[in-house]
């Protein structure tokens, strides 16, 4: 059982250029998430989605885009990258919106933009 | 405006004894609560949750314990072992308004726990 996978695990970036982390569950869970992490902070939500084509802004959504034409797969892409996107990534997914409903992670991805 | 703060950035503890985390947060109205573990190079793992209609919820050597006056929450691991060695995050599902499942964590606090 996968659970929640991410790809590329490290990635190191230019200023300005673009790319997509992919993110793909096998949980048929419907809701997922994108967070980010810097050192010694918490998680904080990019964008999160309640289904397929659902999608809506999370704390810090700026310099991010996403979409979610299926179930399984929420990528987030990164269009103009800057030093302030230099984070390690987190995808999640739960079966539900409840409060009471457990999140999944994915292991991560570290971005270092130069 | 941090509305869970963990105020601790780290803990060490002595493998056998109790490791206590704690969490404090801003708004009366959050009315369940939950603790991630984190191990380096992997994701967030579910813990151990706590509704506010409770005071204390317990699962083998995880506690948690709501203080809802005080605002305040915190994990006791006891026995605490060298596996327990992780950040732990206090996060809470509602915090924004309707929860759709998301979560607005603290900081962490790491957890050394030393043989």
């Amino acid at each position: 059982n996968a659970g929640v996978t991410q790809t590329p695990k490290f990635r190191i970036l230019k200023i300005g250029q673009s790319m997509t982390l992919q993110c793909a569950q096998d949980m048929n869970h419907n809701y997922m998430y994108w967070y980010r992490q810097d050192p010694g902070m918490g998680l904080k939500l990019i964008y999160y989605s309640v289904g397929a084509g659902i999608t809506d802004k999370g704390e810090v959504p700026n310099g991010y885009n996403v979409s979610r034409s299926t179930t399984e797969d929420f990528p987030l892409r990164l269009e103009l990258a800057a030093p302030s996107q230099t984070s390690v990534y987190f995808c999640a997914s739960s079966y539900s919106g409840l409060v009471s409903t457990e999140a999944f992670f994915g292991q991560g991805t570290r971005l270092t933009v130069v | 405006d941090q509305q869970v703060k963990q105020n601790s950035p780290s803990l060490s503890v002595q493998e056998g004894r109790i490791s206590i985390l704690n969490c404090d947060y801003t708004n009366s109205m959050f009315d369940y609560f939950l603790w991630y573990k984190k191990y380096p190079a992997e994701g967030p793992t579910f813990l151990i949750s706590i509704s506010s209609i409770k005071d204390k919820n317990e699962d083998g050597r995880f506690t948690v314990f709501l203080n809802k006056s005080a605002k305040h929450l915190s994990l006791h691991i006891v026995p605490s072992q060298p596996g327990d060695s992780a950040v732990y995050f206090c996060a809470i599902p509602n915090a924004g308004g309707t929860s759709y499942g998301k979560l607005t964590f603290g900081q962490g606090t790491i957890l050394t726990v030393h043989p």
